[in-house]
């Protein structure tokens, strides 16, 4: 079975201080893209960072880095120097195969984060 | 604008009324995803098109449920003699290569 598990229903952090949230996912496939998501409060879906399995160096993205543990199929977030407008859902997300963009997204169950003033 | 958008944005009807969603992915876009989402759940795959041609249908999508895309541009998701368990957002997202991009989806609730 393909599956991603967030284990933190719920995070909080206080403003420009660092934040992790965890992912872990099951995949037989050896190629695949994964993704963070965050969903504010008005529910638009936006794309944080992605990664190609296949290559070693972890994304980053401005403040938003990735621990891209293959052997452990683990996909972490960091988040640095947090602003309230971090605030927001994140779902950790995965394309299995090769094909990147051509397949379907399967999703965790989110992580609530909560960045606090 | 140029990001997928959907309308209508929140849609409330009648057990058994029938429903229709639209999406406008991103322009350049052949890829065009529909999703749902209930309330604390990630997102669930329901179909993908690729251009025009429907390439993938989840078990999600029961025979009350038909998607098309005709001309490889906009998408209409239909559910047909909607029922209470329909009540979900509906998302449709699109992609070129580098990830999926997401539209703000269509509330439905069904009374």
């Amino acid at each position: 079975a393909q599956t991603v598990t967030q284990s933190q229903p719920e995070m909080s952090v206080q403003e420009a201080e660092t934040v992790t949230l965890s992912c872990t996912y099951d995949t037989s496939e050896n190629n695949y893209y994964l993704f963070w998501y965050k969903q504010p409060p008005s529910r638009q879906m936006i794309l944080v960072i992605r990664q190609e399995a296949y290559k070693q160096q972890n994304a980053t993205e401005n403040r938003f880095s990735v621990n891209f543990q293959k052997a452990a199929k683990s996909f972490s977030l960091k988040i640095s120097d947090s602003q309230l407008g971090d605030t927001a859902m994140y779902f950790c997300a995965f394309i299995p195969g090769a094909g990147g963009a051509t397949n379907k997204l399967i999703f965790g169950t989110g992580t609530l984060l909560a960045v606090q003033p | 604008d140029t990001g997928v958008s959907q309308n209508p944005r929140h849609k409330i009807t009648k057990r058994g009324q029938n429903v229709t969603f639209r999406c406008d992915p991103i322009s350049e876009h052949n890829r065009l995803y529909w999703y749902r989402q209930t309330l604390g759940q990630g997102p669930e795959f329901l179909t993908y098109f690729q251009n025009e041609a429907q390439l993938e249908k989840s078990r999600l999508l029961s025979d009350r449920f038909s998607a098309e895309r005709p001309k490889g541009s906009f998408s209409t998701l239909e559910i047909q003699r909607t029922e209470q368990g329909d009540s979900a957002m509906y998302l449709c997202a699109s992609s070129l290569e580098k990830g999926q991009f997401f539209g703000p989806g269509t509330r439905l609730t069904v009374l």
